[in-house]
């Protein structure tokens, strides 16, 4: 069965710092990747997925992932972080077979001024 | 365009009650999917329908029932509602085996 672990439950960065946020994932075949973000009292919005191709994947608001299969990874990051990038963010990882996604347990984002 | 609607957005039930929240999408998505998140545990997949006229459960189906009533229309119904029903509830589109669409929960407590 597939699964996705996200090793850090909160974080904390000063604004203009670098952030990566880490996802590692299971999947016997090759697996479909998505970052969303949550922000406080929405649904979950899509920042970029992974399919195939270019292992480098850029997505909306600055951000970008690498797929590394060696390490089952897809850790997502951004140069400099902005104030309004405070959120909880989810990795997941598609079943194709099945048709559903399999989500993480989030990472939560503070961004200190 | 709404993308994906979910009434109603807040809800307190007594224990033992029944409801049903509605899932609507415009996107014309083929597969629709219910999630509840509990702090600290992501997102579960409850039930799912992958397209119309289908539906399978999720890792955690029990205490739940679903309709996928059309293509635009997925709800979840809970007849007997448990304070471990507690939850924010998401409904969610896609197209196949692209990304997800979500609607902007159901913040439902049981008392």
């Amino acid at each position: 069965a597939q699964s996705v672990t996200q090793p850090d439950i909160h974080i904390t960065v000063s604004e203009g710092a670098s952030l990566e946020l880490r996802c590692n994932y299971s999947y016997g075949a090759t697996p479909y990747l998505f970052w969303y973000v949550q922000s406080p009292g929405q649904g979950l919005q899509l920042l970029l997925k992974y399919f195939s191709g270019d292992t480098l994947v850029q997505g909306i608001k600055g951000f970008e992932a690498e797929f590394k299969r060696s390490q089952s990874s897809f850790n997502l990051r951004k140069p400099s972080v902005h104030w309004s990038d405070a959120a909880e963010y989810f990795c997941a990882v598609l079943n194709t077979n099945a048709g559903k996604s399999t989500f993480g347990d989030g990472t939560t984002l503070t961004v200190k001024p | 365009n709404a993308g994906v609607t979910q009434t109603p957005k807040f809800q307190v039930l007594k224990t033992g009650q029944s409801m049903t929240l509605q899932c609507a999408q415009d996107m014309n998505h083929n597969s629709m999917y219910w999630y509840r998140q509990d702090p600290g545990m992501g997102l579960r997949l409850i039930y799912y329908s992958a397209s119309e006229g289908t539906t399978d459960k999720g890792e955690v189906p029990n205490g739940y029932n679903v309709s996928r009533l059309n293509k635009r229309e997925f709800s979840l119904r809970l007849e007997s509602a448990a304070p471990s029903q507690t939850s924010v509830y998401f409904c969610a589109s896609s197209v196949q085996i692209y990304e997800q669409y979500f609607g902007p929960g159901t913040r439902l407590t049981v008392t």
